[in-house]
């Protein structure tokens, strides 16, 4: 199927923790996102990278580190676990070039911190 | 289960009626907005959009309308079904095609159908 998967859907950790995240996107797209969602639903970017490069980092605590191996592939690792990173985080891809320019999201990691 | 999305702005609307869910933009500049819809547990799903060059764009039981005049942005839902139901965003991008581009969320509408 062609989609945007993360993996792991769930993740449960203790403060202090070190974990990361993995997204992979089998659109042709160049252009991958990490968006954070917090308890009110509300969706705020965190980093954008076009063909591997970083181009957005909005002002993301450095325990965040977005790294991108190819352009299909974005991870997140989180560094330190804290309370407040507790969220569900979002990957998601577009395409620069075509008719549309909405994101493909994938279905999302509910991190929980303990 | 979810606890999540207590103070969002819900909108209950009998199954079959239309639904007008309403958006205010922040940025005279966007040039490009697209609807999204997300149900329980998934990701957010496109819906339509709609460049600033246009007032209207329909799709399939949906209609985007924008006003640009007082940066307004509202996604009619026609015969609303128990499908439906799910929390919806609007969305805006100042230059869809940069490569700096990114799309900036509204605080979404939880719409309710009642059967």
């Amino acid at each position: 199927d062609t989609a945007v998967s993360q993996t792991p859907k769930y993740l449960v950790t203790q403060m202090g923790n070190d974990k990361s995240i993995k997204c992979e996107q089998n659109l042709g797209h160049d252009t991958m996102y990490w968006y954070k969602q917090d308890s009110k639903k509300f969706l705020k970017i965190m980093f954008s990278y076009n063909n591997k490069e970083l181009i957005i980092n909005e002002t993301v605590p450095n325990r965040f580190s977005p790294k991108s191996p190819d352009k299909a592939h974005l991870n997140l690792h989180i560094n330190s676990l804290e309370l407040g990173d507790s969220a569900v985080y979002f990957c998601a891809s577009t395409s620069r070039t075509g008719l549309s320019y909405g994101y493909t999201f994938g279905s999302g990691t509910r991190l929980t911190v303990v | 289960g979810e606890s999540v999305g207590l103070h969002l702005p819900t909108l209950s609307v009998q199954e079959g009626d239309n639904s007008i869910i309403n958006c205010a933009y922040s940025n005279s500049a966007s040039d490009y907005f697209i609807w999204y819809k997300q149900e329980s547990g998934k990701g957010p799903q496109f819906i339509i959009d709609i460049r600033s060059n246009m007032d209207k764009r329909q799709g399939q039981r949906v209609t985007v309308l924008l006003n640009k005049t007082v940066k307004h942005l509202s996604l009619q839902i026609a015969a609303t079904q128990p499908g439906d139901s799910a929390v919806y965003f609007c969305a805006e991008n100042i230059i869809p095609e940069a490569a700096g581009n990114k799309l900036t969320f509204g605080g979404g509408t939880r719409v309710l159908v009642k059967p």
